[in-house]
């Protein structure tokens, strides 16, 4: 069984600061890794995902994340950000190969405040 | 190509009334997923579809829920007799076909947000 854990359910941060987001996961089997964000009354939209190759993957919106098998973590990152990412972003795997479960994690409520 | 397409986006039930969600997968997909998120928790599960085929609906309560993917139309999610716990988000996410090897990924829908009075 696979599991996410999202260990800051809400993270304030200045405008124009970094950000970094936590997720853990844990999985027997290799993994594909995604972050997703969700606005207020929207669905979620893909941000960046893991497949293989290299470890630091770079997404939409300026995030990148860094696969890091060792600690089995896949932490999200922004250099400076601004308003517009107030949003839940939440992290998730599944099992790579053909048709798998996505489990997601619980959700980490960025706060962007001016 | 219009993304995955879920209604109604709002819905309000009194207890013991049943519950119709509608998704439309996007063009070209055929695998559809629902997934329950429920108020300050992430998305779990529920069942994956394919047409006229339930695949995998380990994720999904034994009672009151069901849900289908006919030939033509929508893939529908079903509650009957809801309960306030029912109360949540329903997302649709739709892909096209997996093979052993390849990547699939999985387009969400806009939800619909169901309120049992």
């Amino acid at each position: 069984a696979q599991s996410v854990t999202q260990l800051d359910s809400q993270v304030p941060v200045f405008e124009e600061a970094p950000v970094e987001l936590r997720c853990n996961y844990s999985s027997s089997v290799s993994v594909y890794l995604f972050w997703y964000v969700q606005y207020p009354n929207q669905g979620l939209q893909l941000l960046l995902k893991y497949l293989s190759g290299s470890t630091l993957v770079k997404g939409i919106n300026g995030f990148e994340a860094e696969f890091n098998k060792s600690q089995t973590s896949f932490h999200l990152r922004k250099p400076s950000v601004h308003i517009s990412d107030t949003a839940e972003y939440f992290c998730a795997v599944r099992n790579s190969g053909g048709y798998q479960k996505v489990t997601f994690g619980i959700g980490t409520k960025l706060q962007v405040i001016p | 190509n219009a993304g995955v397409m879920q209604n109604p986006r709002h819905l309000v039930r009194r207890r013991g009334q049943e519950a119709r969600l509608r998704c439309s997968p996007m063009k070209g997909h055929s695998h559809v997923y629902w997934y329950r998120q429920l108020p300050e928790e992430g998305l779990k599960f529920m069942v994956y579809l394919q047409k006229e085929n339930i695949i995998d609906e380990s994720g999904m309560p034994k009672e009151r829920f069901s849900a289908e993917f006919p030939k033509e139309g929508p893939s529908i999610l079903r509650i009957q007799q809801v309960v306030r716990g029912d109360s949540a988000a329903y997302f649709c996410a739709s892909s096209p076909p997996a093979t052993v090897s390849s990547y699939n990924e999985q387009f969400f829908g806009p939800g619909t947000r169901l309120t049992v009075l």
